[in-house]
């Protein structure tokens, strides 16, 4: 089954500095990986996803890139602030037809320095 | 604007007692899960359902049984709980046609087994 790995465990960064946290996964078959963040005391919450036909998404401070052949993707944020501390989480997704379950990396601790 | 409500958020049990941990969603979406996190290993699925009167295994359903009466009611039981049941567990739902990702979690449960 589908396996993802997530690097670095915990990230430690200045205040306007950028921040990129990398995933991995095994099943070629995924075609969908979202990214979550999960504040203290809270449930994870999508922040922003791509499939496997687009190779880059933005939404503001915050991109995601994916290299299907090398079967990795990132997650970048620019111009950090203090309120993006938290622990993010990737995650693949294989498609509905061959089960269409979530497969989660093991989480980022990101810290933001002010 | 609840959204999806667990209940309790804190709990200690003794080895070899039995609970249940309550979700609730007001969103009328089909789609329950119930995750457990554990430090360092992110989100392992442990049951789904699709819609009331229809539940599946995830990955880690061992210890552990659900049922799906109501739309809006996804409770989780475990059954002589051990200790390698510590940890937090978090509902999630969402609607039918939305992308695998977009799911609406709760705030958690954190399960302790003495």
């Amino acid at each position: 089954g589908e396996n993802v790995e997530q690097h670095p465990s915990t990230l430690s960064v200045q205040e306007g500095d950028s921040a990129v946290i990398k995933c991995t996964y095994s099943d070629s078959a995924s075609n969908y990986f979202p990214w979550y963040k999960q504040e203290l005391g809270k449930g994870p919450q999508l922040i922003i996803d791509i499939r496997s036909n687009v190779g880059e998404k933005k939404d503001q401070r915050i991109a995601v890139t994916l290299n299907k052949t090398a079967k990795h993707f990132s997650l970048h944020i620019t111009e950090t602030q203090p309120e993006d501390s938290a622990v993010y989480f990737c995650a693949a997704s294989t498609p509905r037809n061959q089960g269409g379950k979530l497969i989660f990396g093991q989480g980022t601790e990101l810290s933001v320095k002010p | 604007n609840a959204g999806v409500t667990q209940t309790p958020k804190f709990r200690i049990l003794k080895i070899g007692q039995s609970m249940t941990l309550q979700c609730t969603q007001d969103m009328n979406h089909n789609y329950m899960y119930w995750y457990r996190q554990d430090p360092g290993m992110g989100l392992k699925l442990i049951y789904y359902s699709v819609g009331a009167g229809i539940t599946d295994k995830g990955e880690v359903p061992n210890g552990y049984n659900v049922s799906r009466s109501t739309t809006e009611d996804f409770p989780l039981r475990l059954e002589l709980a051990a200790p390698s049941q510590t940890s937090v567990y978090f509902c999630a739902s969402r609607i039918q046609g939305a992308t695998a990702g977009e799911l609406f979690f709760g705030e958690g449960s954190r399960l302790t087994v003495l």
